[in-house]
């Protein structure tokens, strides 16, 4: 079965400094890996996502994540965070063997930014 | 374009009590799935549908059953609430080419449950 740990529950890093959350992830074949990003009430907003290639993926908001096949690891990094970054982060693998389309959720890394 | 749209925002039931929560995808998206975001918890996955077909499912109850309708807007019905069915109920939908682009999630529903 596939499951997701995200090891950090709460981060608190300083505006302006860097920013690296982790994802761990289980799965039996080359897994579709996604981050998303959900502010307090809100859906989640996808930030980025992996399926093959260029282990290193650009996403929206200055976002990248690097894929690492031989640690099973998918950490989501921010060269300067910003206060508007302040949210929960969720990392997500994607099921395409059963063809069902569900994706499995970490439990999430809340981010708080100091001034 | 609208997004993913979900009705009502919130409500309160009690136990006991029947819920049906509704779900409208972005234009031109034919899957819908629904999770399940319980406090302090990432999103568990429940249903999806492509086409008005059920194509899959998660380890939830019987309770939970889901519909998808000919314009491709869902429905999904819980019945006899518990307390632990309280929770933001996540909706979201993929466009054809499915997983690959991810999924837009709606704001969703928040139920409590009393």
């Amino acid at each position: 079965a596939q499951s997701v740990t995200q090891p950090d529950i709460h981060i608190t890093v300083s505006e302006g400094a860097s920013l690296e959350l982790r994802c761990n992830y289980s799965y039996g074949a080359t897994p579709y890996l996604f981050w998303y990003v959900q502010s307090p009430g809100q859906g989640l907003q996808l930030l980025l996502k992996y399926f093959s290639g260029d282990t290193l993926v650009q996403g929206i908001k200055g976002f990248e994540a690097e894929f690492k096949r031989s640690q099973s690891s998918f950490n989501l990094r921010k060269p300067s965070v910003h206060w508007s970054d302040a949210a929960e982060y969720f990392c997500a693998v994607g099921d395409l063997n059963t063809n069902a389309g569900k994706s499995t959720f970490g439990d999430g890394t809340t981010l708080t930014v100091k001034p | 374009d609208a997004g993913v749209t979900q009705s009502p925002t919130h409500l309160i039931k009690t136990r006991g009590q029947q819920v049906t929560l509704r779900c409208s995808p972005i234009s031109g998206h034919k899957s819908v799935s629904w999770y399940q975001q319980v406090l302090g918890q990432g999103p568990q996955f429940i249903f999806q549908y492509y086409e008005k077909e059920e194509r899959g499912r998660g380890n939830f109850p019987d309770r939970f059953s889901a519909r998808q309708f000919p314009n491709y807007s869902s429905e999904l019905n819980v019945n006899a609430l518990l307390l632990g069915d309280s929770a933001l109920y996540l909706c979201a939908s993929s466009s054809p080419t499915g997983l690959r682009d991810g999924y837009t999630f709606g704001s969703g529903t928040r139920l409590t449950v009393v």
